[in-house]
């Protein structure tokens, strides 16, 4: 199995620009986490969805954020219009059960200057 | 609000040493733990679960879990060079809620 698949691994934009953040999530996984990580508050829950239906966006940090997940496949965090403040890494995860182990993308590297 | 912390380290320990790691939660209600190493520029991988009361030993790893407290700790035993990282400590309330992860204690393993 490839993993969990997120792109693009690096992400140079500038303010007000709109970004999209891939995941595609490993296969039978039904869970799927999108999370922010940076130095000041680590790694923060976005939004979750179960069976394709979002479960949980409290933590979305605002109405410029926005997350779909039109199949079992496919993914997308979206930030409209980004801000010199989204600058972080950005992780998707997936599981199998709602016990299981979380799996990792290798990461979303998004600057905004 | 459901709070996990941890020292931010870094935790500094010669080669050979044990490291021990420590994590407290703020749910009582918590069920599940679990201990994520992240390579820095790397994402999280998983290397210890615990559930239940006592400690759980995989290797050179062992997870110590105290509900009482609230508290998790990780010793790693013979501490290598490689083991520098930063170790996230997660919690979850019940199975079908979300981790959620404290800030990671960054650990230096000195040769």
């Amino acid at each position: 199995d490839a993993g969990v698949i997120q792109s693009p691994r690096h992400e140079v934009t500038e303010m007000g620009q709109e970004v999209t953040l891939r995941c595609k999530p490993i296969s039978g996984h039904d869970y799927l986490f999108w999370y922010r990580q940076t130095m000041m508050r680590g790694l923060e829950l976005l939004i979750y969805f179960n069976n394709n239906v979002p479960i949980d966006d409290s933590g979305m940090p605002e109405d410029r954020f926005s997350a779909k997940m039109p199949n079992a496949s496919f993914s997308t965090l979206k930030i409209q219009p980004s801000e010199p403040r989204d600058s972080a890494v950005y992780f998707c995860a997936t599981q199998s059960w709602g016990d299981g182990e979380l799996f990792f993308g290798e990461g979303s590297r998004l600057t905004v200057l | 609000q459901k709070e996990v912390e941890q020292n931010s380290g870094p935790l500094s320990v010669p080669e050979g040493a044990i490291a021990s790691l420590n994590c407290t939660y703020s749910d009582r209600v918590s069920q599940s733990f679990f201990w994520y190493r992240q390579y820095s520029g790397k994402s999280p991988e998983l290397i210890m679960s615990i559930y239940s009361n006592g400690d759980k030993e995989d290797g050179r790893f062992t997870a110590q879990l105290n509900k009482a407290s609230q508290y998790v700790s990780l010793l790693i035993r013979d501490s290598q060079p490689s083991d520098s990282a930063t170790y996230l400590c997660a919690v979850k309330v019940t199975g079908n809620t979300p981790l959620v992860f404290g800030k990671g204690t960054r650990l230096s393993v000195i040769a």
